[in-house]
């Protein structure tokens, strides 16, 4: 696709389950970034990926929270044992490469609800 | 930790022109963006400045002074399209630092 693709749009789970929310990058693109965005609240650095590999895991805000990216594209973001804080829109983010200039292209989130 | 400072809200008339100020302090400093994000949607591109100074972009303009840590966003011949949350976001090496973004209301 022309753009960042984010599935699904919209999740709503129990408190206790695991989710899983999917990324698919802009073709081509090496860095990929995960986001979580709360009502009110800016958009708060999950983690990095350059490649297959995360070099920057920092923002992971538990051991609940883990992510994988695969082939340097998809990359999902999965949320063991979610509770009622995790609410949130989850976004994922793609760009060319690390260089300074270079803006990051946004997906339209996940919007997970938490019950 | 990173320190990114910007107004919660602002309104403004149609036609009229508004400014954002953004203040920061961070460990680090790569460039400043600004990102518009309409409700529901996802945030997208505006601005970059890197280095001091001024640069325009249609009826978009940002400023960057790196000595005060400082930064506006412009809007100027406002729509009532451009109603919308406006996210300031400092680069620090790979990866965007974001404030909580003001939320710009247009009125007719």
């Amino acid at each position: 696709g022309a753009g960042v693709s984010q599935s699904p749009s919209n999740k709503v789970t129990e408190k206790g389950k695991d989710v899983e929310l999917r990324c698919d990058p802009i073709s081509g693109h090496t860095a990929l970034y995960w986001y979580r965005q709360s009502l009110g609240q800016g958009l708060e650095f999950l983690i990095y990926f350059q490649g297959n590999s995360a070099p920057d895991k920092s923002g992971l805000p538990s051991d609940r929270f883990s992510a994988e990216r695969t082939g340097g594209s998809v990359s999902t973001l999965t949320i063991q044992r979610t509770q009622q804080e995790d609410s949130a829109v989850y976004l994922c983010a793609s760009s060319l490469e690390r260089t300074p200039g270079r803006e990051l292209f946004f997906g339209e989130g996940s919007r997970l609800t938490v019950l | 930790g990173q320190n990114i400072d910007q107004p919660t809200e602002m309104t403004a008339t149609e036609g009229a022109i508004v400014q954002i100020n953004c203040t920061y302090q961070t460990s680090g400093f790569n460039g400043l963006f600004w990102y518009q994000q309409h409700a529901g949607e996802a945030p997208t591109f505006l601005s970059y400045n890197v280095l001091d100074g001024l640069e325009e972009k249609g009826r978009f303009s940002s400023f960057l002074s790196r000595s005060k840590g400082y930064s506006y966003l412009l809007l100027k011949e406002l729509q009532m399209k451009d109603s919308a949350s406006y996210l300031c976001a400092v680069r620090l090496d790979y990866k965007l630092s974001f404030g909580a973004g003001t939320t710009v209301t247009v009125r007719a």
